[in-house]
């Protein structure tokens, strides 16, 4: 029972270079999310999607790109990693995009050097 | 713009107080609110799920509101143990989209 899966669960990067985050979810669910979360500034919506070959900006999409070629699978892509993007990441999913539960991923801390 | 406030960014209470955390948002056009638990280097867990139609929702000694007029929700823990202690979040979904609190810190002492 997997749920939400994400990987790496640690990364340090150094500026400039571009790595993805992983997340798959076996729950067959449509909607699928990624948050960032700061200190003192709660949890970011950066990117969602809200079925396969579907994608659109959340509040914070500037240095990540998405693409859901499988309702599956929802990776996150840093282009060109800034000192700005060090955070704590978290992949989510739903049934649908409204009116259902979320389940989210353990999370996955990215640090840029 | 929606925002989401919690009140207070951190509590802490003696084992089996009654408590009560407190979520105010600004747009009452909302699908739904959740309430989260978050544990220390962990993932957000769902408690409950209140539907925008509902009033409130309880499971086990959580109980959740919804006041859509007013603009708030409360989650109330019934006879808190040491094992409540995490952050609790509070987040409403509007459009495509979930809007967080920043989250109130709880610490239950034994």
């Amino acid at each position: 029972n997997a749920g939400v899966t994400q990987t790496p669960k640690f990364q340090v990067l150094k500026t400039g270079q571009s790595m993805t985050l992983q997340c798959a979810q076996d729950m067959n669910h449509e909607y699928m999310s990624w948050y960032r979360q700061d200190p003192g500034m709660g949890l970011r919506l950066i990117h969602y999607s809200v079925g396969a070959g579907i994608t659109d900006q959340g509040e914070v999409p500037n240095g990540y790109n998405v693409s859901r070629s499988t309702t599956e699978d929802f990776p996150l892509r840093l282009l060109s990693a800034a000192p700005s993007q060090t955070s704590v990441y978290f992949c989510a999913s739903s049934r649908t995009d409204i009116g259902n539960t979320i389940y989210f991923g353990e999370g996955s801390w990215l640090t840029v050097v | 713009k929606q925002e989401v406030t919690q009140i207070p960014a951190a509590l802490s209470v003696p084992e089996g107080e009654n408590l009560v955390l407190n979520c105010s948002f600004t747009d009452s056009a909302i699908y739904n609110l959740q309430w989260f638990r978050q544990d220390p280097g962990k993932g957000l867990t769902s408690l409950l799920l209140i539907q925008s139609s509902q009033r409130e929702q309880t499971s086990g000694r959580l109980n959740a509101s919804l006041d859509k007029s007013s603009g708030r929700s409360t989650l109330y823990i019934a006879a808190s143990q040491p094992g409540d202690s995490a952050t609790y979040l509070c987040a409403l979904t509007s459009g495509s989209r979930l809007t967080f609190g920043e989250g109130t810190q709880l610490t239950v002492n034994p």
